[in-house]
């Protein structure tokens, strides 16, 4: 169980263009997800906590034009890179809660996406 | 300390070895302290979840302590095997602000046949 998953897996895009990437709960509801980027020997940072049905909450630093956060059910949200840059390049990845929620729960974590930005 | 941080950053060992790492977080405010084992290419797994100061947890050959006084957490493998060759992350949450995690940078285990 808590199973979820994240596609694409690799993306390599050209400067300027958009990506999107998606996560899933494939086997618990997730009233809550989480985006966080990893870049080279450094840890998983937050981005932005994703709440089904309402706004995200951006991380300080984080660009929310730049990413794009949607959490339109309580299995999927998706983040999208808009006109992305060499900077940008770097290790995604989502994680989700239950309904349960509560500080010591829990997150599972999706397999993760590389993108990288030519 | 005011980050979460793990040490050693990776290591060798021979398959049958014993070994540990250490998760050192801040300890005010102090909730909840992850641990995850993550294989390449993979989903980082849930190992445990501690919150009580002297908190012991194991699963297998795995085990975990945890000293919310002085904000350290120990990961125990017994008689390690290739198959644990992996990244083990650590994470804390506290009592104040929004519940989200913060990430150790990991620790690379590698276990020699």
């Amino acid at each position: 169980g808590a199973v979820v998953s994240q596609h694409p897996s690799w993306v390599i895009c050209k400067s300027g263009t958009s990506v999107k990437i998606e996560c899933r709960s494939l086997d618990f509801q997730a009233t809550t997800m989480f985006w966080y980027r990893q870049f080279p020997k450094q840890s998983l940072m937050l981005m932005a906590t994703s709440n089904e049905g309402s706004k995200a909450t951006y991380e300080q630093g984080v660009e929310k034009d730049k990413f794009l956060i949607n959490h339109a059910s309580l299995t999927l949200s998706t983040l999208t890179v808009t006109s992305a840059h060499p900077e940008d390049s770097s290790f995604y990845i989502c994680s989700a809660i239950s309904t349960s929620g509560g500080r010591g729960e829990t997150q599972y974590f999706g397999p993760g996406t590389r993108l990288l930005v030519l | 300390i005011l980050n979460v941080e793990q040490s050693p950053q990776s290591l060798h060992v021979q398959e049958g070895d014993s070994t540990n790492f250490t998760c050192s977080f801040p300890s005010s405010n102090f909730y909840a302290l992850h641990w995850y084992r993550w294989e390449t290419a993979k989903s980082p797994e849930a190992l445990f979840v501690m919150t009580l100061n002297g908190d012991e947890k194991k699963k297998g050959r795995i085990s975990a302590t945890l000293n919310t006084k002085e904000g350290y957490s120990y990961l125990y493998i017994k008689g390690s095997q290739p198959e644990d060759s992996a990244t083990y992350l650590c994470a804390s949450t506290t009592t104040s602000g929004t519940y989200k995690y913060i990430f150790g940078t990991g620790t690379r285990l590698k276990v020699l046949a």
